[in-house]
């Protein structure tokens, strides 16, 4: 299994755009977790799913956060309109129902 | 809430000396424990886990302690190499909850 894998790697956009990140979990893994990591407050959980189901998003900082898993191998996170404070490299993770939980190489945000 | 912490946010040792990396966590519930380490630009990588049926875990060059009674964890390595500078993150999870919550993260510098 090529692991959790994430894209694009890099990001850089306009405040006002639209911007998705796009995540592919691991075969057979029940949930998917998508994580912000910034200087200041480390790693974040934005949301997670558990087979393919929103369970938890109060960690989404606004409604200008979405998140969807339209399937089990598939999941977006969007922010519509970006500003520069949602610069950050975000990640995604997925794992089986009881042990650790697989990270891919993350996707670097710049919004300026 | 209840979170992980880390007493140590950078430890700096020479090649060939063992590392210690400390983390407190409050949650009594939690029954499973993961080390993890970040290198520079990639996700978050498993090193090693335990639950809270034991003390202690080996693994290569790498052990982990558990002591519940004061709620703290351990990651010791032993003769660290250049290789193991990194970020090392300790995460909790606990039964009724599938969600791995992390630390701060302590930077390991390892000094040739």
């Amino acid at each position: 299994d090529a692991g959790v894998i994430q894209s694009p790697r890099h990001e850089v956009t306009e405040m006002g755009q639209e911007v998705t990140l796009r995540c592919k979990p691991i075969s057979g893994h029940d949930y998917l977790f998508w994580y912000r990591q910034t200087m200041m407050r480390g790693l974040e959980l934005l949301i997670y799913f558990n087979n393919n189901v929103p369970i938890d998003d109060s960690g989404m900082p606004e409604d200008r956060f979405s998140a969807k898993m339209p399937n089990a191998s598939f999941s977006t996170l969007k922010i519509q309109p970006s500003e520069p404070r949602d610069s950050a490299v975000y990640f995604c993770a997925s794992s089986p129902r009881d042990t650790e939980a697989f990270f891919g190489q993350g996707t670097r945000l710049t919004v300026v | 809430g209840e979170s992980v912490g880390l007493h140590l946010p950078t430890l700096s040792v020479q090649e060939g000396d063992n590392s210690i990396i400390n983390c407190a966590y409050s949650n009594s519930a939690s029954d499973y424990f993961i080390w993890y380490k970040q290198e520079s630009g990639k996700g978050p990588q498993f090193i090693i886990d335990i639950r809270s049926n034991m003390d202690k875990r080996q693994g290569q060059r790498v052990t982990v302690l558990l002591n519940k009674t004061v709620k703290h964890l351990s990651l010791q390595i032993a003769a660290t190499q250049p290789g193991d500078s990194a970020v090392y993150f300790c995460a909790e999870k606990s039964g009724g909850s599938y969600i791995p919550t992390f630390g701060r993260g302590t930077s390991l510098i390892v000094h040739p």
